[in-house]
């Protein structure tokens, strides 16, 4: 089993719709998460941290829960901007200076 | 402030060929960690250099070293190129717990 396991995809959407995330992750001992943005050919770049109480970013809302091992990031009011790949990342320490697990990344398009 | 930078962009190599790739930290970054990412794949973990020496290292075979330098700076070096070496290879640099920052990425073709 993937230590990370995401969404296969890929996910089409018209602007102004309303795309949910789903990722899973194998190892308990796992202790901060995040979602990375990556642009086509472009770097991976931090979209924001999760935490167990759930936190928001304007139209982005990510949530954790330990017991089930699950993430998600839902995205509101989809912008054609949004349109790259979600990768769910998960790191076995706390912080983020331990080696970063990433899954297999989920294509978004938003469409006009 | 510059942000993470790594050279070559792009690099074409013949199998059994060996490469070094660079890379420049963040400023204010003191450890640096290297990945690897196939077509259609995320990024794998190749390593992750802190103080000039190897702290951690993911399922990479031997022929993947690194070294990191006074200044921070790092280099991964592969020897014996295979077909399969063929990726996209990230460098990502951070300090304490604050979150990774990554390169744009070399882009190296085996032939």
């Amino acid at each position: 089993r993937k230590e990370v396991e995401q969404d296969p995809g890929p996910f089409n959407v018209p602007e102004g719709a309303t795309v949910a995330f789903n990722c899973t992750y194998s190892n308990s001992a796992s202790q901060s998460f995040f979602w990375y943005r990556q642009d086509c050919r472009k770097e991976p770049k931090l979209l924001m941290s999760v935490y167990s109480s759930g936190n928001e970013d304007g139209r982005f809302t990510a949530q954790l829960n330990r017991a089930s091992q699950y993430i998600s990031l839902l995205i509101r009011d989809s912008k054609l901007s949004d349109s790259a790949t979600y990768l769910c990342v998960v790191n076995r320490r706390g912080g983020s200076n331990y080696k970063l697990t990433f899954g297999k990344g989920t294509l978004l398009t938003v469409n006009p | 402030d510059a942000g993470v930078t790594q050279s070559p962009t792009h690099l074409i190599k013949t199998r059994g060929q060996q490469v070094t790739l660079r890379c420049s930290p963040k400023s204010g970054h003191d450890t640096v960690s290297w990945y690897q990412q196939a077509l259609g794949q995320g990024p794998q973990f190749i390593f992750q250099y802190y103080e000039e020496e190897e702290r951690q290292r993911g399922n990479f075979p031997d022929r993947f070293s690194g070294h990191q330098f006074p200044n921070y700076s790092s280099e991964l070096n592969v020897n014996a190129l295979l077909l399969g070496d063929s990726a996209l290879y990230l460098c990502a640099s951070s300090w304490g717990g604050q979150p990774q920052h990554f390169g744009d990425g070399t882009r190296l073709s085996i032939l």
